[in-house]
């Protein structure tokens, strides 16, 4: 069974680097065909895709983070990061990890149980 | 980016009432919409994948249907359990969408 954690620093500082890791357990992050996804829900309100890495290290972004975002993967560690520059207070929210179900483009059907990122000074 | 609208935004229903939860696509998406739960604290549950397949587990009073730009989740027989909010979610294309979710209240 897939399991995933979200770790790093519960605040981050506006203008700074928002910098989270999710931990594979379960499954590799480089073998089976399945993206690896970020997704962020700010307070009170839905859920939001940021972007995904492939098992082969290929990435896509949400075009409205695009060139905030960076996903990348350390396979020797089974995890996968994620970092978001010139964070503001509209980037407040829980962020999780999740892996699609099958291979390619799917559901989300494992997820982290997420981490709540404040952005304040 | 394909916009999914989900009506309606919050719903307050009794217990075994039926309850209809509608996703809209701003394209047609074929069967790629999928539905979620979640409740308060939690991270989204999957209820039911590619618009009408039941995920493993999931209580038999969910069921979706729909293709193309028109979905509809559906929770017969309401329980105090299922108090929570839903939302759609796209896989056609890139970026991945969700709908704005829909509340569910218990009476």
């Amino acid at each position: 069974q897939v399991q995933l954690q979200e770790s790093g620093p519960g605040l981050v500082k506006p203008s700074e680097t928002l910098s989270l890791i999710c931990t594979v357990s379960g499954g590799s992050v480089s073998s089976g065909s399945y993206y690896w996804n970020w997704i962020r829900q700010p307070p009170g309100t839905g859920l939001e895709w940021i972007g995904h890495i492939y098992y082969n290290g290929s990435t896509n972004y949400n075009p409205s983070l695009k060139s905030r975002v960076t996903i990348s993967a350390d396979t020797s560690k089974n995890q996968f990061s994620l970092k978001l520059s010139s964070v503001t207070t509209a980037d407040t929210a829980v962020y999780y990890c999740a892996r699609d179900g099958v291979a390619g483009l799917a559901y989300f059907q494992h997820w982290g149980q997420g981490t709540l990122v404040t952005v304040s000074s | 980016e394909i916009v999914l609208t989900q009506s309606p935004d919050f719903q307050s229903v009794t217990p075994k009432e039926k309850v209809t939860i509608t996703c809209r696509a701003s394209q047609s998406i074929g069967s790629s919409l999928h539905w979620y739960q979640q409740k308060p604290d939690q991270s989204p549950k999957l209820l039911i994948k590619y618009a009408s397949q039941s995920f493993s587990g999931v209580p038999s009073r969910f069921s979706g249907s729909g293709s193309g730009t028109d979905f509809t989740l559906t929770i017969n027989s309401l329980e105090a359990e299922d108090a929570a909010t839903y939302y759609c979610h796209q896989s056609y294309s890139l970026p991945r969408t969700f709908g704005q979710g829909t509340e569910v209240e218990i009476k």
